[in-house]
């Protein structure tokens, strides 16, 4: 089956700084990555998603990169706000599955923005 | 708000007991999945239900079991429960046309006493 390896456990920036998540995954086949972020006592929220076709996508100060030779694919925070601390995590299709989503997560990472 | 319910958002009980938890995908989903989130073990897929059928199976304990009905809410039953049952355990929903574009419910919190 799929396994997702997420660096690192905790991050601690200064306000407006930036934050790099990175997720490595080992099938080859899986090809649709989302990020997900989990606020203290509510369910992950889907920020953003990427599929092997693209190498970047970018959402406001959210990107997503993505190298399929290597297997691994990052989340990018930009100008980091004290509202971005919480815990992310970020997911590839179980055993190369794309059409059943059985989603494998990674550890999850603690994000903390100082202001 | 993801547009995903989950009901109750709280349970406490005892070993030995059982409990039914229950979920309602967002509108035009047809797809709903079950997950344990735990401190040890993380984020772990449980089930899959798609219009009512068991669609993929996780490492889904013998004493849990679930079921998708007509109106497409889904229920978890939980049975049996031990002291290591005690987790989040969220639903998903997706749209028919992306099954990994998952959307996620705020969770029902069981404690096993």
């Amino acid at each position: 089956g799929e396994n997702v390896e997420q660096h690192p456990s905790t991050l601690s920036v200064q306000e407006g700084d930036s934050a790099v998540i990175k997720c490595t995954y080992s099938d080859s086949a899986s090809n649709y990555f989302p990020w997900y972020k989990q606020e203290l006592g509510k369910g992950p929220q889907l920020i953003i998603d990427i599929r092997s076709n693209v190498g970047e996508k970018k959402d406001q100060r959210i990107a997503v990169t993505l190298n399929k030779t290597a297997k691994h694919f990052s989340l990018h925070i930009t100008e980091t706000q004290p509202e971005d601390s919480a815990v992310y995590f970020c997911a590839a299709p179980a055993a190369g599955g794309t059409s059943y989503g059985k989603l494998t997560f990674g550890q999850g990472t603690i994000l903390t923005v100082h202001p | 708000d993801s547009g995903v319910t989950q009901t109750p958002k709280h349970l406490i009980t005892a070993t030995g007991q059982r409990v039914t938890l229950r979920c309602s995908p967002r509108s035009g989903d047809l797809s709903v999945y079950w997950y344990q989130q735990s401190l040890d073990q993380g984020l772990q897929f449980l089930i899959q239900y798609y219009n009512g059928e068991e669609r993929a199976k996780g490492n889904i304990l013998e004493r849990f079991s679930a079921q998708q009905f007509p109106d497409l809410h889904s229920e978890l039953n939980l049975s049996s429960l031990e002291l290591g049952d005690s987790a989040l355990y969220f639903c998903a929903s997706s749209p028919p046309t992306s099954f990994n574009t998952q959307y996620f419910g705020p969770g029902t919190r069981l404690t096993v006493l």
